[in-house]
């Protein structure tokens, strides 16, 4: 079965800064990989998927990439905001077509 | 244009009661996807419909839950004899084909008192 992983599991950051999170998958079989943003008691916002054969995506300050020989996807954020607090999940799609999720990375952005 | 919708918003109920939960995908969308999400967790898959037929129900926990989608638009997503532990975020998701990227509705709050 998928497993997903997510580090670190929290993570805080002064404004301003670039900062990276980390995402990892046991089974390279998938057919595409998702980040996701979740707000407090809110559903999941897509923010990049990437097919497995794309090595990256980018969209404004986010740029994720995929490395799926080694199981292995980052979100790179660039010049964080107070309004980028979230928590991030990272889910893989496998032949089953059902989305495998981490347990996400609980990000504090701090003004 | 309209994204995923799910109704109620929140629900609250007692041991014992059976409990719909509805879900409208976006227009268009052929697959539909139930997932669940407990307190700390990511979403687990529960079911997944393609047209009307239920392709995956591998999710679903026990024969309590069940899920429908008759005219491969709208679906319902229901839970007899509740307990305790159905307690959790339900979240529904559509998506234009199968393994295209999925759009997620902001989800029901179920909880089991």
């Amino acid at each position: 079965k998928q497993e997903v992983t997510q580090i670190p599991a929290a993570l805080s950051v002064p404004e301003g800064e670039n900062l990276v999170l980390n995402c990892s998958f046991t089974d390279s079989a998938i057919y595409n990989l998702q980040w996701f943003r979740q707000d407090p008691g809110k559903g999941l916002t897509s923010l990049l998927l990437i097919q497995s054969s794309q090595r990256e995506q980018t969209s404004g300050r986010l740029n994720a990439s995929l490395d799926k020989s080694s199981g292995r996807s980052t979100l790179y954020i660039a010049a964080s905001q107070p309004g980028d607090s979230a928590t991030y999940l990272c889910a893989v799609q496998t032949g089953a077509n059902n989305l495998f999720f981490g347990t996400g990375t609980r990000l504090t952005v701090i003004p | 244009g309209a994204g995923v919708s799910q109704t109620p918003s929140n629900k609250v109920t007692e041991k014992g009661k059976y409990v719909e939960l509805r879900c409208d995908p976006i227009s268009g969308h052929t697959a539909l996807y139930w997932y669940r999400q407990s307190l700390g967790q990511g979403p687990e898959f529960l079911i997944y419909f393609q047209g009307t037929g239920a392709a995956d129900d591998s999710g679903l926990p026990n024969d309590r839950f069940f899920a429908v989608r008759p005219e491969g638009s709208v679906s319902t997503l229901k839970i007899q004899r509740t307990e305790r532990g159905d307690s959790a975020v339900y979240l529904c998701a559509s998506s234009l084909n199968v393994n295209n990227e999925q759009f997620f509705g902001p989800g029901t709050r179920l909880t089991v008192l």
